[in-house]
């Protein structure tokens, strides 16, 4: 069965400061790989997500992710946070080509960005 | 529509009572999906719909839970004698394929048992 840790539970940054949310998968057939954020009172949205080809995906507000097969990892960057961050980020993974369609999600990392 | 909608937004039951929570998906998306997520948890899958059949339920916690999708679009999720750890918000999505191409969500229910 396919799962997704990520392995911070809590983030704390300064604005300014550099970015990387850990996410792996255990699947060891095709997958596809997505970053979800939930941003305050808001509704989840896609981030960016991965299906094949270039393993380095670029998604909005700056936001990027490398699918690093040999590691089944799928960690999230951004260069530089804004307070604006602040949100929870979900890393998830679903079989590619798989009846069993269903997206499985991480528990969710939270970011807090001090101003 | 625009977006997924869900309704109600909030629903607050007393324990024992039935609940219906429904979700009306983007026109001409195919796959429509129910997730739970719990007080500090991640998104717990629920079922899955093609059309207007189910063929994973796999998520559903207890057969006091239930799901139907009509004429491929509305679905509602149906929770029976409804239970305090049965709170959580109720999140429906869906997408034009089968999942591949990642999921819009909605605004979800949030269901709170008394």
């Amino acid at each position: 069965a396919q799962s997704v840790s990520q392995h911070n539970h809590h983030v704390i940054l300064s604005e300014a400061a550099s970015l990387e949310l850990g996410c792996n998968y255990s699947y060891g057939g095709t997958v596809n790989l997505f970053w979800y954020v939930q941003y305050p009172g808001q509704h989840l949205q896609l981030l960016l997500k991965y299906f094949s080809g270039d393993p380095l995906v670029k998604g909005i507000k700056g936001f990027e992710a490398e699918f690093i097969k040999s590691k089944f990892s799928f960690n999230l960057r951004k260069p530089s946070v804004q307070w604006s961050d602040t949100a929870e980020y979900f890393c998830a993974v679903n079989a590619g080509y798989s009846s069993a369609s269903k997206i499985i999600f991480g528990s969710g990392t939270r970011l807090s960005i001090r101003p | 529509g625009a977006g997924v909608s869900q309704s109600p937004s909030n629903k607050v039951t007393e324990k024992g009572k039935d609940v219906e929570l429904r979700c009306d998906p983007i026109s001409g998306h195919t796959a429509l999906y129910w997730y739970r997520q719990s007080l500090g948890q991640g998104l717990e899958f629920l079922i899955y719909f093609q059309g207007n059949s189910a063929p994973d339920k796999s998520g559903l916690p207890s057969d006091r839970f239930s799901a139907e999708r009509t004429g491929g679009s509305v679905s509602t999720l149906t929770i029976q004698r409804t239970q305090q750890e049965d709170s959580a918000v109720y999140l429906c999505a869906s997408s034009s394929d089968r999942g591949q191409g990642g999921y819009t969500f909605g605004s979800g229910t949030r269901l709170t048992v008394v």
